[in-house]
């Protein structure tokens, strides 16, 4: 199985920081990685798709790099309503695997 | 507005089963693959299942392989998932959720479905 690891597992930061979060992949899987949000009791919602495609509906300020083994989850001015724990995902396999998740705190 | 709503939760002994379902609206149905997504408390997320448009292939992770199967009726928009020979580790909130292939992304889900696996 491909072993996704999301570093870090927490990050505090002031409304209106700029952050990356990263996501690091046990192989190459090319740009076969999705970014989700999941709010306190709240399913995930689909943010970045294949490394840095946008979605519908998704703030401008979120967007996605990186190709390969290393990724990154890249939020602009973060506002409070992005407080949250954000998954990655890989699709290269079909056995599909997610990260564990960063968790995104006000500082 | 597409809609998963997923319904057959509850608490069940280990070894018993239960069937999960899943109703889907607001998009053709029968276009999509679809899959299940489980979430243990305060855990993270973990791949179930995943079913083709027509039926004919389905894919599992080895943690699920041989003791659930996924299955869909078109004509229903209703998706499925019968567990059999449930563990305590099958504790979680499970999660329907739309698929463009086989190896892609989730972009649809629903809200969610508890299932507790305990005696």
């Amino acid at each position: 199985n491909i072993v996704l690891t999301q570093s870090p597992a927490t990050l505090s930061v002031t409304p209106g920081e700029s952050v990356s979060l990263s996501c690091r992949a046990s192989q190459s899987i090319s740009t076969s990685i999705h970014w989700y949000q999941q709010k306190s009791n709240e399913s995930p919602r689909l943010l970045i798709k294949y490394a840095s495609q946008s979605i519908s509906g998704i703030p401008s300020r979120f967007s996605g790099s990186g190709s390969g083994t290393d990724f990154t989850l890249s939020i602009n001015r973060v506002e409070s309503e992005d407080f949250s724990i954000y998954y990655c995902q890989q699709s290269y396999s079909s056995l599909l695997t997610f990260g564990s998740g960063t968790k995104l705190e006000i500082k | 507005e597409v809609q998963l709503v997923e319904s057959g939760g509850g608490l069940v002994q280990p070894g018993r089963s239960l069937k999960l379902s899943c109703a889907a609206s607001g998009f053709t149905f029968s276009n999509y693959y679809m899959a299940w997504v489980r979430q243990a408390p305060k855990k993270g997320l973990e791949w179930v299942a995943t079913i083709s448009t027509s039926g004919s292939r389905t894919y599992y992770p080895d943690s699920v392989k041989g003791r659930f199967t996924i299955s869909r009726d078109n004509a229903k928009s209703s998706l499925y998932l019968q567990m059999n020979s449930l563990k305590s580790e099958d504790t979680a909130t499970y999660y329907c959720a739309s698929q463009p292939g086989p190896r892609a992304f989730f972009d649809y889900w629903g809200q969610g479905v508890m299932v507790t696996v305990s005696s």
